[in-house]
């Protein structure tokens, strides 16, 4: 079946311009996630959405970043006034839950958008 | 609190022998443990996953690990090394209490180089 996608897959801005990069999750996970991936951070959490419960927006790195997930589907991440510590892939996942009996689920992870701030 | 170490930021080896690829965990909960592999300019890919079940988990491509609690260790090995194992590999830690819950945390990383 179709796995995560993301869009777009490349995207070059100007500081200080806002951005929205879209996730398509895997139909019926009821689990999302976004992560950013840049070099010296490695793999960094930003943000989780487990059905209709609050997000955990602990990873987001400051309050230029927001993320909403309408109809508990597709999702978009929003940066505004992008600055060039922005630059880095920014990587989707979902999963069935959070977890099951045995523990947690895997996490499906989309091909990324690398986001440039120039 | 969970973490991941990563004991290799690379390891090269030569084609038909063993890989090994350490990894030692932190964790305040019962942790779910994972691999992850990355090629380059691909995304990350899933070779296995430990979820108190079995300790020795097999995955794809013949790699496998074994859980050690008493070490904090998921070392990820496979007996004979291929061309096309050469890639960024992640070792994963995910608690599921405490303010970690559902969040996946990340190794640095390890990068394979297998030579011909």
């Amino acid at each position: 079946g179709a796995g995560v996608s993301q869009s777009p897959s490349n995207k070059v801005t100007e500081k200080g311009k806002d951005v929205e990069l879209r996730c398509d999750p895997i139909s019926g996970h009821t689990a999302l996630y976004w992560y950013r991936q840049s070099l010296g951070q490695g793999l960094e959490f930003l943000i989780y959405f487990q059905g209709n419960s609050a997000p955990d927006k602990s990873g987001l790195p400051s309050d230029r970043f927001s993320a909403e997930r309408t109809g508990g589907s597709v999702s978009t991440l929003t940066i505004q006034r992008t600055q060039q510590e922005d630059s880095a892939v920014y990587l989707c996942a979902s999963s069935l839950s959070l977890s099951g009996t045995l523990g947690a689920y895997e996490q499906y992870f989309g091909p990324g958008t690398r986001l440039t701030v120039t | 609190a969970q973490s991941v170490t990563q004991l290799d930021s690379h390891v090269s080896v030569s084609e038909g022998t063993p890989v090994l690829l350490r990894c030692n965990y932190s964790s305040s909960y019962s942790p779910s443990l994972f691999w992850y592999v990355q090629h380059p300019n691909k995304g990350l890919q899933l070779l296995l996953k430990y979820t108190s079940a079995a300790t020795l988990v097999k995955g794809i491509n013949g790699f496998e690990a074994e859980f050690k609690k008493s070490e904090t260790s998921f070392h990820l090995t496979k007996p004979s090394a291929h061309m096309s194992d050469a890639a960024e590999y992640f070792c994963v830690v995910s608690d599921l209490g405490g303010t970690s819950y559902g969040k996946l945390t990340f190794g640095q990383g390890t990068i394979l180089t297998v030579h011909p």
